[in-house]
Protein backbone atom coordinates (compact mmCIF):
# COMPACT_ATOMS: atom_id res chain seq x y z
CA UNK A 1 0.00 0.00 0.00
CA UNK A 2 1.26 3.43 -1.07
CA UNK A 3 1.73 5.78 1.77
CA UNK A 4 2.62 9.71 1.88
CA UNK A 5 3.21 10.58 5.95
CA UNK A 6 3.47 14.42 6.87
CA UNK A 7 4.59 15.66 9.56
CA UNK A 8 4.59 17.29 12.09
CA UNK A 9 0.49 16.94 11.73
CA UNK A 10 0.56 20.36 13.88
CA UNK A 11 2.83 23.10 14.26
CA UNK A 12 2.85 26.22 16.78
CA UNK A 13 5.48 28.88 15.52
CA UNK A 14 5.91 32.34 16.94
CA UNK A 15 5.30 34.94 14.33
CA UNK A 16 9.46 35.80 13.04
CA UNK A 17 10.69 32.26 13.58
CA UNK A 18 11.44 30.20 10.70
CA UNK A 19 10.29 26.38 10.77
CA UNK A 20 9.99 23.31 8.30
CA UNK A 21 8.22 20.04 7.80
CA UNK A 22 8.49 17.01 6.46
CA UNK A 23 6.99 14.62 3.36
CA UNK A 24 8.07 11.43 3.13
CA UNK A 25 6.50 9.36 -0.12
CA UNK A 26 7.40 5.81 -2.22
CA UNK A 27 10.77 5.85 -3.86
CA UNK A 28 9.42 3.94 -6.91
CA UNK A 29 7.58 5.01 -9.58
CA UNK A 30 7.96 8.74 -9.13
CA UNK A 31 6.90 10.90 -11.21
CA UNK A 32 6.60 14.37 -9.28
CA UNK A 33 5.69 16.00 -5.83
CA UNK A 34 3.40 17.89 -5.10
CA UNK A 35 2.89 21.12 -2.79
CA UNK A 36 -0.36 23.38 -1.61
CA UNK A 37 -1.15 25.30 1.22
CA UNK A 38 -4.82 25.18 2.07
CA UNK A 39 -6.57 28.16 4.18
CA UNK A 40 -9.27 27.86 5.65
CA UNK A 41 -12.32 28.20 4.19
CA UNK A 42 -10.24 28.82 1.11
CA UNK A 43 -9.06 26.20 -2.12
CA UNK A 44 -5.95 24.89 -2.01
CA UNK A 45 -3.50 26.50 -3.95
CA UNK A 46 -0.57 25.20 -5.19
CA UNK A 47 3.11 26.07 -3.98
CA UNK A 48 5.60 23.90 -6.29
CA UNK A 49 5.45 20.70 -8.37
CA UNK A 50 9.16 19.31 -8.33
CA UNK A 51 10.47 16.82 -10.41
CA UNK A 52 14.00 16.16 -10.40
CA UNK A 53 15.85 14.57 -7.81
CA UNK A 54 18.10 17.47 -6.14
CA UNK A 55 15.53 20.01 -6.95
CA UNK A 56 15.08 22.98 -4.97
CA UNK A 57 12.32 25.59 -5.53
CA UNK A 58 11.64 28.91 -4.12
CA UNK A 59 8.56 31.29 -3.61
CA UNK A 60 9.13 34.15 -1.49
CA UNK A 61 9.33 33.26 1.91
CA UNK A 62 8.81 29.07 1.08
CA UNK A 63 11.00 26.79 0.13
CA UNK A 64 11.23 23.18 -0.46
CA UNK A 65 13.86 20.65 -1.37
CA UNK A 66 13.28 16.79 -2.93
CA UNK A 67 14.95 13.76 -2.58
CA UNK A 68 13.94 11.40 -4.39
CA UNK A 69 15.65 8.30 -3.99
CA UNK A 70 14.92 8.24 -0.12
CA UNK A 71 11.57 9.60 -0.45
CA UNK A 72 11.32 12.47 1.85
CA UNK A 73 10.69 16.18 0.64
CA UNK A 74 11.38 19.24 3.43
CA UNK A 75 9.30 23.09 2.91
CA UNK A 76 10.77 25.53 4.52
CA UNK A 77 9.11 28.83 5.77
CA UNK A 78 11.25 31.59 6.80
CA UNK A 79 9.80 34.55 8.99
CA UNK A 80 6.76 33.27 9.36
CA UNK A 81 4.04 35.60 9.16
CA UNK A 82 0.43 34.98 10.74
CA UNK A 83 -0.69 34.85 6.93
CA UNK A 84 1.28 31.88 6.85
CA UNK A 85 -0.97 29.84 9.03
CA UNK A 86 -2.59 27.59 6.92
CA UNK A 87 -2.91 23.67 6.20
CA UNK A 88 0.23 22.55 3.97
CA UNK A 89 -0.51 18.96 1.61
CA UNK A 90 1.88 17.63 0.09
CA UNK A 91 0.81 14.76 -2.97
CA UNK A 92 2.94 12.31 -4.67
CA UNK A 93 2.53 11.48 -8.21
CA UNK A 94 3.34 8.10 -9.77
CA UNK A 95 4.24 7.54 -13.38
CA UNK A 96 0.75 6.77 -14.30
CA UNK A 97 -0.44 10.20 -13.02
CA UNK A 98 -2.01 9.04 -10.02
CA UNK A 99 -1.85 11.41 -6.98
CA UNK A 100 -1.09 9.52 -3.55
CA UNK A 101 -1.94 12.67 -0.35
CA UNK A 102 -0.62 13.25 3.11
CA UNK A 103 -2.96 14.41 5.43
CA UNK A 104 -1.22 17.50 6.10
CA UNK A 105 0.38 20.03 8.51
CA UNK A 106 -1.27 22.40 9.90
CA UNK A 107 0.53 25.85 10.58
CA UNK A 108 -0.05 28.18 13.32
CA UNK A 109 1.67 31.14 13.38
CA UNK A 110 1.30 33.02 16.91
CA UNK A 111 1.64 36.69 16.88
CA UNK B 1 -14.33 31.64 -15.30
CA UNK B 2 -11.70 32.74 -13.50
CA UNK B 3 -11.38 29.93 -11.36
CA UNK B 4 -12.43 26.39 -10.42
CA UNK B 5 -16.35 27.07 -9.03
CA UNK B 6 -18.04 24.50 -6.69
CA UNK B 7 -21.78 24.81 -5.25
CA UNK B 8 -22.88 24.42 -2.33
CA UNK B 9 -20.15 25.93 -0.32
CA UNK B 10 -22.28 24.19 2.46
CA UNK B 11 -24.72 21.54 3.16
CA UNK B 12 -26.61 20.04 5.39
CA UNK B 13 -28.58 17.25 5.05
CA UNK B 14 -30.26 14.39 7.19
CA UNK B 15 -29.30 10.57 6.59
CA UNK B 16 -30.88 8.96 3.77
CA UNK B 17 -31.39 12.07 1.65
CA UNK B 18 -29.81 12.36 -1.48
CA UNK B 19 -27.37 14.95 -2.82
CA UNK B 20 -25.44 16.49 -5.35
CA UNK B 21 -22.37 18.79 -5.71
CA UNK B 22 -21.25 20.40 -8.31
CA UNK B 23 -18.36 21.82 -9.73
CA UNK B 24 -17.43 24.11 -13.10
CA UNK B 25 -14.35 24.04 -13.99
CA UNK B 26 -11.85 26.04 -15.89
CA UNK B 27 -13.26 27.00 -19.25
CA UNK B 28 -10.74 24.45 -21.57
CA UNK B 29 -9.53 22.26 -18.70
CA UNK B 30 -9.50 18.82 -19.82
CA UNK B 31 -8.85 16.48 -16.82
CA UNK B 32 -11.32 17.17 -13.73
CA UNK B 33 -11.21 15.51 -10.02
CA UNK B 34 -13.50 14.85 -6.72
CA UNK B 35 -11.52 14.34 -3.69
CA UNK B 36 -12.93 14.03 -0.60
CA UNK B 37 -11.30 14.91 2.62
CA UNK B 38 -12.78 13.51 6.28
CA UNK B 39 -11.55 15.09 9.44
CA UNK B 40 -7.89 14.17 9.90
CA UNK B 41 -7.77 12.07 6.84
CA UNK B 42 -6.01 13.08 3.78
CA UNK B 43 -7.33 13.78 0.46
CA UNK B 44 -9.11 11.01 -0.91
CA UNK B 45 -9.19 10.38 -4.74
CA UNK B 46 -13.34 9.42 -5.85
CA UNK B 47 -13.14 9.86 -9.69
CA UNK B 48 -11.75 11.59 -12.97
CA UNK B 49 -12.53 12.77 -16.26
CA UNK B 50 -10.05 13.21 -18.59
CA UNK B 51 -11.35 14.32 -22.11
CA UNK B 52 -13.49 12.19 -23.97
CA UNK B 53 -12.28 8.95 -22.31
CA UNK B 54 -13.97 6.92 -19.98
CA UNK B 55 -13.99 8.57 -16.15
CA UNK B 56 -11.94 6.42 -13.43
CA UNK B 57 -14.41 5.41 -10.97
CA UNK B 58 -11.86 3.41 -8.63
CA UNK B 59 -12.15 5.72 -5.82
CA UNK B 60 -15.92 6.21 -5.36
CA UNK B 61 -16.53 4.38 -1.91
CA UNK B 62 -19.52 2.37 -2.57
CA UNK B 63 -22.63 2.28 -5.23
CA UNK B 64 -24.54 5.28 -3.69
CA UNK B 65 -21.54 7.59 -5.03
CA UNK B 66 -22.05 8.88 -8.97
CA UNK B 67 -20.44 11.28 -10.89
CA UNK B 68 -21.58 12.98 -14.08
CA UNK B 69 -19.65 15.89 -16.92
CA UNK B 70 -21.86 17.03 -19.37
CA UNK B 71 -20.00 18.68 -22.43
CA UNK B 72 -17.01 18.26 -20.96
CA UNK B 73 -17.45 20.94 -18.75
CA UNK B 74 -19.97 20.65 -15.46
CA UNK B 75 -19.89 18.04 -13.37
CA UNK B 76 -21.83 16.93 -10.99
CA UNK B 77 -21.35 14.43 -8.01
CA UNK B 78 -24.31 12.66 -6.55
CA UNK B 79 -24.44 10.64 -3.47
CA UNK B 80 -27.76 8.67 -2.93
CA UNK B 81 -28.98 7.83 0.67
CA UNK B 82 -26.42 9.37 2.68
CA UNK B 83 -24.65 8.29 5.75
CA UNK B 84 -23.37 9.61 8.41
CA UNK B 85 -19.52 8.68 7.21
CA UNK B 86 -20.39 10.60 4.13
CA UNK B 87 -19.62 13.97 5.73
CA UNK B 88 -16.87 15.58 4.55
CA UNK B 89 -15.76 18.68 2.34
CA UNK B 90 -15.45 17.28 -1.14
CA UNK B 91 -13.05 19.03 -3.62
CA UNK B 92 -12.73 19.31 -7.06
CA UNK B 93 -10.03 19.97 -9.27
CA UNK B 94 -9.00 20.55 -12.89
CA UNK B 95 -6.09 21.20 -15.52
CA UNK B 96 -5.19 21.06 -18.86
CA UNK B 97 -3.32 17.76 -18.34
CA UNK B 98 -4.04 14.75 -16.36
CA UNK B 99 -0.89 15.02 -15.08
CA UNK B 100 -1.56 18.33 -13.72
CA UNK B 101 0.38 21.99 -14.73
CA UNK B 102 4.26 21.25 -14.45
CA UNK B 103 4.66 24.34 -12.48
CA UNK B 104 0.54 24.63 -10.86
CA UNK B 105 -0.21 21.32 -10.31
CA UNK B 106 -4.00 21.33 -10.19
CA UNK B 107 -6.69 23.72 -9.62
CA UNK B 108 -8.75 23.40 -6.78
CA UNK B 109 -12.22 24.92 -5.84
CA UNK B 110 -13.34 26.17 -2.87
CA UNK B 111 -14.64 22.87 -1.74
CA UNK B 112 -18.39 21.81 -0.47
CA UNK B 113 -18.44 21.25 2.88
CA UNK B 114 -21.21 18.05 3.50
CA UNK B 115 -22.59 16.95 6.68
CA UNK B 116 -25.08 14.67 6.97
CA UNK B 117 -27.06 14.51 10.19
Amino acid sequence: ILNVEQSPQSLHVQEGDSTNFTCSFPSSNFYALHWYRWETAKSPEALFVMTLNGDEKKKGRISATLNTKEGYSYLYIKGSQPEDSATYLCAYMDSNYQLIWGAGTKLIIKP
Amino acid sequence: GAGVSQSPSNKVTEKGKDVELRCDPISGHTALYWYRQSLGQGLEFLIYFQGNSAPDKSGLPSDRFSAERTGGSVSTLTIQRTQQEDSAVYLCASSFLLRGDANYGYTFGSGTRLTVV
